[in-house]
């Protein structure tokens, strides 16, 4: 099983949809979770922190889930500007190990 | 402007040659590491390092080595011994709890 699982799509929706990705995690102790955008060709960057209690920054919300090991990503409102590949990231280590694992991305594809 | 430089942006090599892709930053991060990217894959870590002068295997270390004797810097070396080098390579680097990592723009390297 992988570390970081992530249904890779592509997502395709019409403009103003609403979609939300999942992402599974293998290791319950992981500490920390982001979902990164990335554009075709380019290096990815971050979207956003992933917190317990759930977060929102607009029209994204991020939400965890530790009992069942996942993440989710639900974007509102979709414009074209947000077709990209989105990547779930966890942080499996205790402490200070730093080492952060991506799941494969899932791609969306947002249809005028 | 503080961030994370890697060169070049593009790199050919030849069967048989070792090349060395530079990754420098200046945000003061303790933690950097290298990733590989395959079209349509996610990204897979190859090399990190937490501190200088000590650094830790990812899950594709065979064929590439890493030196960290700045901490401004962790060059990769691509070897030889590396059959299928041909990908899109990137460093990121992050503060010591792993958390926000910021990536460069990535070297794509091609075998010629």
């Amino acid at each position: 099983r992988k570390e970081v699982e992530q249904d890779p799509g592509p997502f395709n929706v019409p403009e103003g949809a609403t979609v939300a990705f999942n992402c599974t995690y293998s290791n319950s102790a992981s500490q920390s979770f982001f979902w990164y955008r990335q554009d075709c060709r380019k290096e990815p960057k971050l979207l956003m922190s992933v917190y317990s209690s759930g977060n929102e920054d607009g029209r994204f919300t991020a939400q965890l889930n530790r009992a069942s090991q996942y993440i989710s990503l639900l974007i509102r409102d979709s414009k074209l500007s947000d077709s990209a590949t989105y990547l779930c990231v966890v942080n499996p280590g205790k402490g200070n190990t730093g080492k952060l694992i991506f799941g494969q991305g899932t791609t969306l594809q947002v249809k005028p | 402007d503080g961030g994370i430089t890697q060169s070049p942006k593009y790199l050919f090599r030849k069967e048989g040659q070792n090349v060395t892709l530079s990754c420098e930053q200046n945000l003061n991060h303790d933690a950097m590491y290298w990733y590989r990217q395959d079209p349509g894959q996610g990204l897979r870590l190859i090399y990190y390092s937490q501190i200088v002068n000590d650094f830790q295997k990812g899950d594709i270390a065979e064929g590439y080595s890493v030196s960290r004797e700045k901490k401004e810097s962790f060059p990769l070396t691509v070897t030889s011994a590396q059959k299928n080098p041909t990908a899109f390579y990137l460093c990121a680097s992050s503060t010591a709890g792993g958390w926000e990592a910021f990536f460069g723009q990535g070297t794509r390297l091609t075998v010629v």
